[in-house]
């Protein structure tokens, strides 16, 4: 069954710290993964997209890394601000065609000052 | 400013009353996407196009039902048939050609939140 796992669920972090957003994929033909920044109450916007044959990918304080072999990504971010706290959502594009995307359930970030 | 407007952003149903939710994109993308979130867990897919004219059923198209009459728009019908819409909605667009069009990001309105009067 293709899934996608995020972990943990929810985090605190006071603001200045970094922290590290985990997933684990099952989603087979793979395309590419994704992650998105999610407000309350906003649609997603999208971090990072890396294909099979990229293993890291950065986008200001926002690094993503992904191990094709251990089906595994990760999320890392430095230095965080207030405008951090968000839902976090790892994405799989699975090569079946069209643009179908498997989406994880999301990590909630709290920074709190 | 490019980008997808979604409207309204909150509403509300009545029982065995359809409602629509509008999805307009100036993006000149080709593809459009529909889906619903629910707490704790990830978007599921309702209906997507391709091309004008033309739509599919996602993983969830029971109860709903889209045209695509206009690249530009895309509404979404939540029907009767639907015993739970509440939800937040969210639609989406994508470019759809070239060869590198699987690694293009969808791009996201910012949701109609539907409730159940």
């Amino acid at each position: 069954k293709n899934q996608v796992e995020q972990s943990p669920q929810s985090l605190i972090i006071l603001e200045g710290k970094n922290c590290t957003l985990q997933c684990n994929y099952t989603v087979s033909p793979f395309s590419n993964l994704r992650w998105y920044k999610q407000d309350t109450g906003r649609g997603p916007v999208s971090l990072t997209i890396m294909t099979f044959s990229e293993n890291t990918k950065s986008n200001g304080r926002y690094t993503a890394t992904l191990d094709a072999d251990t089906k595994q990504s990760s999320l890392h971010i430095t230095a965080s601000q207030l405008s951090d706290s968000a839902s976090y959502i790892c994405v799989v594009c699975h090569s079946g065609g069209y643009n179908k995307l498997i989406f994880g359930a999301g990590t909630r970030l709290a920074v709190h000052p | 400013d490019g980008g997808i407007t979604q409207s309204p952003k909150y509403l509300f149903r009545k029982e065995g009353q359809n409602v629509t939710l509008s999805c307009e994109q100036n993006l000149n993308h080709d593809a459009m996407y529909w889906y619903r979130q629910d707490p704790g867990q990830g978007l599921r897919l309702i209906y997507y196009s391709q091309i004008v004219n033309d739509f599919q059923k996602g993983d969830i198209a029971e109860g709903y039902s889209v045209s695509r009459e206009k690249k530009e728009s895309f509404p979404l019908t939540v029907t009767s048939a639907q015993k739970n819409p509440t939800a937040f909605y969210l639609c989406a667009s994508s470019i759809d050609r070239g060869r590198g069009r699987l690694n293009q990001p969808q791009h996201f309105g910012d949701g109609t939140r539907l409730s159940i009067l």
